[in-house]
């Protein structure tokens, strides 16, 4: 059982907005940056979102992200086929362990 | 910023697993970011194995750190896992990876390309 609860998976069809959710606790998510991670079939994670809501230099700004109290949310405007991945969010828990939640597999129908 | 892992892609149960980060296109000292080491078993999640500094202080998860040993070898660039008496439960798609910002907490920006490692007999 992962720290933080994703939604096993999501789906949307092509230029929808989807959302996936990240539900934790106060000693993770609740006092600590959230960080969003895309996986694509076969690789690597990659970083999509860190400090709760900032993009890395070169993540198309269809990626959004908001934290309120003890979840956090991931949106994707604009769904597009190349978007079909796993997502990942996490964070540091104040037990001293990194965290992750346990992956939503987006299906762009 | 380049991360590779090498190490054996089979390890017998109860052996130890030893695997290395060989980081290109940067020093591991010139900062003081964090390097780590994540595991995805296959068809399932991530898992944070631990992190350790250009100085060798090394966290772990609270779940594996009785096995598990990390360390850095500034002058190769490398920094080094071992897992031992591993069991089946070890076998995942290992990935090393650094930190973002000069503390343990950060997020992972750079991510070698991952090295599946067996535990079987």
């Amino acid at each position: 059982q992962s720290a933080l609860i994703q939604p096993p998976s999501a789906s949307g069809t092509p230029g929808q907005r989807v959302t996936i959710s990240c539900s934790g606790s106060s000693s993770n998510i609740g006092s600590n940056f959230v960080y969003w991670y895309q996986q694509l079939p076969g690789m690597a994670p990659k970083l999509l979102i860190h400090t709760n809501t900032l993009r890395p230099s070169g993540v198309p700004d269809r990626f959004s992200a908001s934290k309120s109290a003890t979840s956090a949310s991931l949106a994707i405007s604009g769904l597009r086929s190349e978007d079909e991945a796993d997502y990942y969010c996490a964070t540091w828990d104040d037990s001293l362990s990194k965290v992750f939640g346990g992956g939503t597999k987006l299906t762009v129908l | 910023l380049q991360l590779q892992e090498s190490g054996p892609g089979l390890v017998k149960p109860s052996e130890t697993m030893s695997l290395t980060c060989t980081v290109s296109g940067g020093s591991i000292s010139s900062s003081s970011k964090y390097w780590g080491w994540v595991r995805q078993p296959p068809g399932k999640g991530l898992e944070w194995i631990g992190s350790v500094s250009y100085s060798g202080s090394a966290y772990l998860s609270p779940s594996l750190k009785s096995r598990v040993t990390m360390s850095v070898d500034t002058s190769k660039n490398q920094f080094s896992l071992k897992v031992s008496s591993a069991t089946a439960a070890d076998t995942a798609v290992y990935y090393c990876a650094r930190a973002g910002k000069e503390e343990l907490r950060s997020e992972f920006d750079y991510w070698g390309q991952g090295t599946l490692v067996t535990v079987s007999s």
